[in-house]
């Protein structure tokens, strides 16, 4: 079956600081996904790649997939308190049934 | 923006009771998903359904979970009897597939079963 390994499981950041975040899948993925959580509340859909080699940007948050399409990366440039939360990649894949495989989550946390 | 509702968002009940949650997708997604969040595993899928007909429902507990979907407006997961064991954060999400984006997220309603 498949698997969706998150690294690091928490990361503490100083502010301003980049930092990045990676998701690597044991087989080739359909689309993979990035969502943000903060605590007791839902995910907010960040980004989705599809295609090997995709990059995609929405703020100071870059997401990459390489041309395999089994990792992907989330980049945080000059982070922000407000980056602070749960960041959860999600996989499809043709053997999955495309049903959305999770990986265990990253917590990131902003010093001031 | 379009949402995905889920009530109750808070819920408490003691053991034993019938306990439903309720999602009303974004209209016009096809598929929607229910999950359950807690510290130790996380996100697991419990079921989903695309086009109101469930597609794997394996994740859920047979005996005591059900969910459906008796139109497009609404969606159910409904716990009978429940256990401290089910206290958890549950999600519900709706999407298009083939997937034009991300699947939309619902706020959740944290159960707790004492």
């Amino acid at each position: 079956s498949q698997e969706l390994e998150q690294s690091p499981q928490s990361l503490i950041v100083q502010e301003g600081k980049n930092l990045t975040i990676n998701c690597t899948s044991s087989k080739t993925l359909y689309g993979l996904y990035w969502y943000k959580q903060k605590y007791g509340e839902g995910l907010i859909f960040l980004m989705m790649l599809q295609k090997g080699g995709e990059e995609k940007s929405h703020e100071k948050i870059t997401a990459k997939l390489d041309e395999k399409k089994q990792q992907s990366s989330l980049h945080i440039t000059a982070s922000q308190p407000s980056h602070a939360g749960i960041y959860l990649c999600g996989a499809s894949s043709r053997d999955s049934n495309y049903q959305l495989i999770w990986g265990a989550g990253t917590k990131l946390i902003i010093k001031p | 923006d379009a949402r995905v509702t889920q009530t109750p968002r808070h819920k408490v009940t003691e053991m034993g009771q019938e306990v439903t949650m309720r999602c009303q997708p974004i209209l016009g997604h096809n598929t929607v998903f229910w999950y359950r969040q807690t510290m130790m595993q996380g996100l697991e899928l419990l079921a989903y359904f695309r086009n109101r007909a469930p597609l794997d429902d394996s994740g859920m507990p047979k005996d005591r979970f059900s969910a459906e979907m008796p139109d497009a407006t609404l969606a159910t997961l409904k716990i009978q009897p429940s256990e401290p064991r089910d206290s958890a954060v549950y999600f519900c999400a709706s999407g298009f597939f083939p997937n034009r984006g991300g699947y939309t997220f619902g706020s959740g309603t944290r159960l707790t079963v004492v």
